[in-house]
């Protein structure tokens, strides 16, 4: 019963530096998301993608990168990081009927806190 | 896009007091109003949601309402208990649209 599971939970890296975030659900949606936590902003979505094989910008896309792999695994990369990027990053998932339904409630991951030096 | 406005930002209450959180939306072809709870170290979680054809939902201690001629809905946690003490976080969304999230409220209830 994992549901969205994030890893790393925790990383410091250097201005410059890059590294990938993971993130892989077992609940079979079809949708899943990138956010970004800053105190007083809420959840800013950088990236998502409503199926496999596709991905589209949220909010604060810039200097971001993103992969569907599969269905059940959505990466987000940093390619050179910067001290703005200091964050807490939560990945999301959701199913989202093909018919016009309604929307579902997203399923967080507990984040991966991210220290930019 | 979307904008979602949350108030307040921080909320004090006595245990055993109900607490109210408002959250106004823009647009009016929003139609899905979930509402997150998060505690610290966690990510956030679904405690009750409500569809625009709606106009209330209650789930033991904690109901939601929804005035779509004023766009705005709310949260109202009744008989408050420590464990209430988190961040709660409103959001709408249009059918297949991404999320807009408000800022989030800090619930500490006092014992």
């Amino acid at each position: 019963n994992a549901g969205v599971t994030q890893t790393p939970k925790f990383q410091v890296l250097k201005t410059g530096q890059s590294m990938t975030l993971q993130c892989a659900q077992d609940m079979n949606h079809n949708s899943m998301y990138w956010y970004r936590q800053d105190p007083g902003m809420g959840l800013r979505l950088i990236y998502y993608s409503a199926s496999e094989g596709t991905t589209d910008k949220g909010e604060v896309p810039n200097g971001y990168n993103v992969s569907r792999l599969n269905k059940r695994e959505f990466s987000l990369r940093l390619e050179s990081a910067a001290p703005s990027q200091t964050s807490v990053y939560f990945c999301a998932s959701s199913h989202i009927s093909p018919s016009r339904a309604g929307s579902q409630p997203q399923h967080f991951g507990d984040g991966t806190r991210l220290s930019i030096l | 896009g979307e904008n979602v406005e949350q108030h307040p930002s921080t909320l004090s209450v006595q245990e055993g007091d109900s607490a109210v959180i408002k959250c106004t939306y823009s647009d009016s072809a929003s139609n899905y109003f979930p509402w997150y709870k998060q505690e610290l170290g966690k990510g956030p979680q679904l405690i009750i949601d409500i569809r625009s054809n709606v106009g209330e939902k209650k789930d033991q201690r904690i109901a939601v309402t929804l005035n779509k001629t004023a766009k705005h809905f709310s949260l109202h946690i009744t008989e408050t208990q420590p464990e209430d003490s988190a961040v709660y976080f409103c959001a709408s969304i249009m059918t297949g649209n991404q999320f807009y999230f408000g800022t989030g409220t800090s619930l500490t209830v006092i014992p």
